[in-house]
């Protein structure tokens, strides 16, 4: 069983397209995040959910934004993509609202061309 | 937000071999964790260590939180070793990420 699961692994797409990227955790934690990891392997916070607050990294564009349709599910949405996008994110969760014990999904390799 | 910096960037060790690897965060901190990241990606959860001393087989951690400092002790290293090692910082509920430093152990 996957804690943390993402698709899709792989997404190729061209310049201007709208994307998705989805995100599942059986844990039952209360808390999911999305990361970015650019080329140089830094990894960048993007978004915080839980069922009650929708924290931003004020450095994200808004052609990003999370969606969440119930508590296991965080997906992410991007549009009008930019060749910039291109890295690899990563989707987490955690029990509570602490940021304690995360657990991270595998990661989709965006590129965009 | 908190800055967390880690040493060295970049490590290369015969296989058996010990090493230390060194995070320094700027503020207080009550959340600083360890992650390895493997060859093929995968983010592995190593410590949850906000102070003293964790041990998990031939890993260990320390957090000094008055020097805002963490060391990650490896021993007797093997290639399984090999990957990045990120420590991390509070930023809110969120976490805030060193550079990472990237170990290659040879056989």
């Amino acid at each position: 069983d996957t804690a943390v699961s993402q698709t899709p692994k792989y997404l190729v797409t061209q310049m201007g397209n709208d994307k998705s990227i989805k995100c599942e955790q059986n844990l039952g934690h209360d808390t999911m995040y999305w990361y970015k990891q650019d080329s140089k392997k830094f990894l960048k916070i993007m978004f915080s959910y839980n069922n009650k607050e929708l924290i931003i990294n004020e450095t994200v564009p808004n052609r990003f934004s999370p969606k969440s349709p119930d508590k296991a599910h965080l997906n992410l949405h991007i549009n009008s993509l930019e060749l910039g996008d291109s890295a690899v994110y990563f989707c987490a969760s955690s029990p509570g609202w602490t940021g304690i014990g995360y657990t991270f999904g595998s990661g989709t390799r965006l590129t965009v061309v | 937000g908190i800055q967390v910096e880690q040493s060295p960037p970049d490590l290369i060790l015969q296989e058996g071999a010990n090493s230390t690897l060194r995070c320094n965060f700027s503020d207080s901190v009550n959340n600083l964790q360890w992650f390895h990241q493997n060859p093929w990606g995968q983010l592995i959860n190593l410590f949850y260590i906000p102070s003293g001393t964790k041990q998990n087989g031939r890993l260990s951690a320390t957090t000094v939180a008055t020097e805002r400092y963490s060391l990650l002790y490896i021993s007797s290293s093997q290639t399984t070793d090999s990957g990045v090692y990120f420590c991390a910082g509070p930023r809110g509920n969120m976490l805030t990420f060193g550079g990472g430093t990237r170990l290659m152990v040879k056989p």
